[in-house]
């Protein structure tokens, strides 16, 4: 089946540091990538979608301009939390559209832990 | 307001029974609806899809209902194993293809 691959798995920062999270399809192509965030025993948030080549698309409530996303190509988006602060601590989850499989399966990464100090 | 409820509670549940989870929904007209596992400090992992116009979908041990009258899905996972222990997310088309989610259900498989 379709992988996605997310980078790093965790990660730990000073505040006000930025930190850049990857994802990366590896054997299909998306024009279309989701970010998630998701704290302990609560729902995945959905933050942004991101279409390949355009700007992200982000939901109400997540600022754009600390929650930077790059889809610079068919296979890799990118996440960076600009001047984290230890509320941003948090699972960050992206996915890919798989909808060559027509099948509005979406696949996921594996899942990036964020801990602000 | 839109919302999307799984049970809070852990279903605890002995090995070889049915393990059933309900999904009900509030101000959502979904196309379809989908059910993933999810295991601690991992990414969600896809189970099935079920559309709007289909009353139930099966998969080895698996099977879906959904209800667009009562707004409500049924998860069932028949011969349940001690490996089916995991949290069980339901999530909603919400427009534009975007994909919302429940909480989750933990589900415990007793040996």
């Amino acid at each position: 089946g379709a992988v996605v691959s997310q980078h790093p798995s965790w990660v730990i920062c000073k505040s006000g540091t930025s930190v850049k999270i990857e994802c990366r399809s590896l054997d299909f192509q998306a024009t279309t990538m989701f970010w998630y965030r998701q704290f302990p025993k609560q729902s995945l948030m959905l933050m942004a979608t991101s279409n390949e080549g355009s700007k992200a698309t982000y939901e109400q409530g997540v600022e754009k301009d600390k929650f930077l996303i790059n889809h610079a190509s068919l296979t890799l988006s990118t996440l960076t939390v600009t001047s984290a602060h230890p509320e941003d601590s948090s699972f960050y989850i992206c996915s890919a559209d798989g909808g060559y499989l027509n099948t509005g399966e979406l696949f996921f990464g594996e899942g990036s832990r964020l801990t602000v100090l | 307001s839109q919302k999307i409820e799984q049970n809070s509670e852990a279903l605890n549940i002995q090995e070889g029974k049915t393990a059933t989870l309900t999904c009900n929904y509030t101000n959502y007209s979904p196309a379809y609806l989908q059910w993933y596992r999810q295991d601690p400090g991992r990414g969600p992992v896809f189970l099935l899809l079920i559309r709007e116009n289909e009353k139930e979908k099966r998969k080895e041990r698996l099977k879906v209902t959904f209800d667009t009258t009562l707004k409500q899905s049924l998860f069932h996972i028949t011969a349940s194993q001690p490996a089916d222990s995991a949290t069980y997310l339901c999530a909603l088309e919400g427009g534009n293809n975007r994909l919302a989610f429940g909480k989750g259900n933990q589900v415990v498989v007793i040996p």
